[in-house]
């Protein structure tokens, strides 16, 4: 059964500083997702990485893929309060086309302190 | 907005009811994925369909069943709801399996 595990699950963290989450699955897996969740909200695609190596950023936002040690990460650069939210990894294991379910980690709460 | 769209937004009910969530998937997309996340179970997989069939299944409960008809859209089959059934209940679609698409979700509360 795949196991997807994120650490930390909390992180209280000041605006202008540095931080990574850190996202380990337990069997490989064809794409790795990051979602980002605001308190009662939907989920909303950060990125999807499909191969060893891969690399994606979004602003203050870099997620990179080494499935050899099935790990994934999230690094925040400098920090800002809009960053607040939970940050969820997903992995699907696509057994074939048209059958496809993600498994979530347990998320990060993200709280940025001015 | 992700162009998935559900109803109804909120939902409160009693134990032993059974209720309907709906799901419009964007358009243009086949698969349909039911997934609920609670405060003790977290985010978890409950069932998906492409194009009208059943393509995998999740932790659904049997008291849970789902279908997706012609037009695509989806609809999630709730019945003899416990305390514990409470939950926000998502949809996401995608066109092929590659990136799933959140709706804003159902909040369901069983009293």
């Amino acid at each position: 059964e795949l196991k997807v595990e994120q650490n930390p699950l909390f992180l209280s963290m000041q605006e202008g500083k540095n931080y990574t989450i850190y996202c380990n699955y337990s069997t490989t897996s064809d794409r790795l997702y990051w979602y980002r969740q605001d308190p009662g909200k939907s989920l909303e695609s950060l990125f999807v990485l499909l191969s060893n190596g891969a690399v994606k950023q979004e602003g203050r936002l870099m997620a990179s893929l080494d499935t050899k040690a099935r790990l994934s990460t999230l690094h925040i650069t400098a920090a800002v309060h809009d960053l607040s939210a939970t940050y969820f990894c997903a992995v699907d294991k696509r057994a074939n086309f048209g059958n496809e379910k993600l498994t979530f980690g347990t998320g990060t709460r993200l709280t940025i302190i001015p | 907005d992700s162009g998935v769209t559900q109803t109804p937004k909120h939902l409160i009910t009693a134990t032993g009811q059974r209720v309907t969530l709906r799901c419009s998937p964007r358009s243009g997309d086949l698969s349909v994925y039911w997934y609920q996340q609670s405060l003790d179970q977290g985010l978890q997989f409950l069932i998906q369909y492409y194009n009208g069939e059943e393509r995998a299944k999740g932790n659904i409960l049997e008291r849970f069943s789902a279908q997706q008809f012609p037009d695509l859209h989806s609809e999630l089959n709730l019945s003899s709801l416990e305390l514990g059934d409470s939950a926000l209940y998502f949809c996401a679609s995608s066109v092929r399996g590659y990136e799933q698409f959140f709706g804003p979700g159902t909040r369901l509360t069983v009293l």
